[in-house]
């Protein structure tokens, strides 16, 4: 089955720690990939995506994430992470021809400690 | 703009009640979603709609019924709930065309049955 994999459930950084979470999909096609934050108590709100062109893509709150086709990887980074990036991160994939239907990966919550 | 609300917030049902979670949007999006989350599950779609009269199933619809007779509307309808749909419901919605795929969320319904 097509899937959305984060194999990272929880991880713990101390500030100014460079964050990277891995996020793998399983669709053989073309696709639009996503990642969304989850801030304790709120809704989601998207971080970043990638339609096409370049495979290195900014989000807000410095974050980027790189497109590698080849390994079908759309990771998550940012240099330094602060106490206030405490969430949970989630990666979301739309294959192209699945109209506007999100597969969502299972969620890394990420923890920064002061 | 109030964007993509949900009401109630927060809800406890016995088995065997009915109910429905409302979903609203202002943003005349065509597209609107149902997901529930679920930890280490992400979220998961239920059901969607991409339009006045017209509904389809996602991933996990069994249990939940839907119909969209406004573009702003889209309320979801538990039939009999059951302590597996213990869950926080989130209602999402997006444009069609080039700004597609980028959902909006709501704040989300938590739900508890007992």
């Amino acid at each position: 089955a097509q899937s959305v994999s984060q194999h990272n459930h929880h991880v713990i950084l101390s500030e100014a720690a460079s964050l990277e979470l891995g996020c793998n999909y399983s669709y053989g096609g073309t696709v639009n990939l996503f990642w969304y934050v989850q801030y304790p108590g709120q809704h989601l709100q998207l971080l970043l995506k990638y339609f096409s062109g370049d495979p290195l893509v900014k989000g807000i709150k410095g974050f980027e994430a790189e497109f590698i086709k080849s390994k079908f990887s759309f990771n998550l980074r940012k240099p330094s992470v602060q106490w206030s990036d405490t969430a949970e991160y989630f990666c979301a994939v739309n294959p192209n021809n699945a109209g506007n239907m999100l597969t969502f990966g299972g969620g890394t919550r990420l923890m920064v400690k002061p | 703009n109030a964007g993509v609300t949900q009401t109630p917030k927060f809800q406890v049902l016995k088995t065997g009640q009915s109910m429905t979670l409302q979903c609203a949007q202002d943003m005349n999006h065509e597209y609107m979603s149902w997901y529930r989350q679920d930890p280490g599950m992400g979220l998961r779609l239920i059901h969607y709609s991409v339009g006045a009269g017209i509904t389809d199933q996602g991933e996990v619809p069994n249990g939940y019924n839907v119909s969209r007779s406004t573009t702003e509307d889209f309320p979801l309808r538990l039939l009999s709930a059951a302590p597996s749909q213990t869950s926080v419901y989130f209602c999402a919605s997006s444009y069609e065309g080039v700004k597609s795929y980028e959902q909006y969320f709501g704040p989300g319904t938590r739900l508890t049955v007992t």
